[in-house]
């Protein structure tokens, strides 16, 4: 059964990058079938959907963020990685990493079927 | 602020059956199909539904999940004190800015 951790700076200052980086265990990250999102939660208010990554070399991210972020995979070490420049106190949120789901080896949203495993997430706070 | 607005509230007694609405637009509801994902007190999300109506291993077939148009809907059956929490519709959307995956505003699910 695989599992996603996440680790990271818990206390970032306003205008520096937030790190955070998502171990998965109990599976391979280059398993066909899968990509792999971050999504985050301020506190008391819903849900955003921050990007998600796959073959190393491809990701998208959400329109609103795309000029700050950056994700990445490491196959060797089987984690993933989060990097958001430029934060602000808008930016506190817990941040959960996330396996995406689909039904066949293309992964195009038609094929989609949600995102089945999360991590038990991470309070980010930016604050000087 | 979300493209996908769900009613910040809705309750039930145990037993009963309450339903939750996703309203949403062309480029989302209305060509994509719908994901919702429960989230209990001082958890993760947890995926519920997947392309509009189908459940994963493990979810109870007391949750249902159905499509109309741009719009869709949760019903929980059979109510009961453990589904209290917040449930968020969400699916794709497509804009000139490129694919986005949008959540809902989410609800809370109070059991009276």
């Amino acid at each position: 059964q695989v599992q996603l951790q996440e680790s990271g700076s818990g206390l970032v200052k306003p205008s520096q990058t937030l790190t955070l980086t998502c171990g998965v265990s109990g599976g391979s990250i280059s398993s066909g079938g899968y990509s792999w999102s971050w999504v985050r939660q301020p506190p008391g208010k819903g849900l955003e959907w921050i990007g998600y990554v796959y073959n190393t070399e491809t990701s998208y991210y959400s329109p609103s963020l795309r000029s700050r972020v950056t994700m990445s995979m490491d196959k060797s070490k089987n984690h993933f990685s989060l990097r958001l420049t430029s934060v602000t106190a808008a930016d506190t949120a817990v941040y959960y990493c996330v396996r995406d789901k689909y039904s066949g080896y293309d992964l195009d949203r038609d094929s989609y079927d949600g995102m089945d495993v999360w991590g038990q997430g991470t309070t980010v706070t930016v604050s000087t | 602020q979300s493209v996908l607005t769900q009613p910040p509230s809705a309750s039930g007694s145990p037993g009963q059956r309450v339903t939750i609405s996703c309203s949403g637009s062309n480029s989302n509801i209305g060509s994509r199909y719908v994901d919702w994902y429960q989230q209990l007190p001082g958890t993760a999300p947890k995926l519920l539904i997947y392309r509009n109506d189908h459940r994963p291993s493990g979810v109870p077939d007391r949750f249902s999940g159905s499509k109309s148009g741009t719009s869709a809907s949760l019903a929980i059956s059979g109510l009961r004190s453990d589904d209290e929490g917040d449930y968020f519709c969400a699916g794709w959307d497509d804009n000139l800015s490129g694919p986005n995956y949008v959540f809902g505003t989410g609800t809370k699910v109070s059991v009276l």
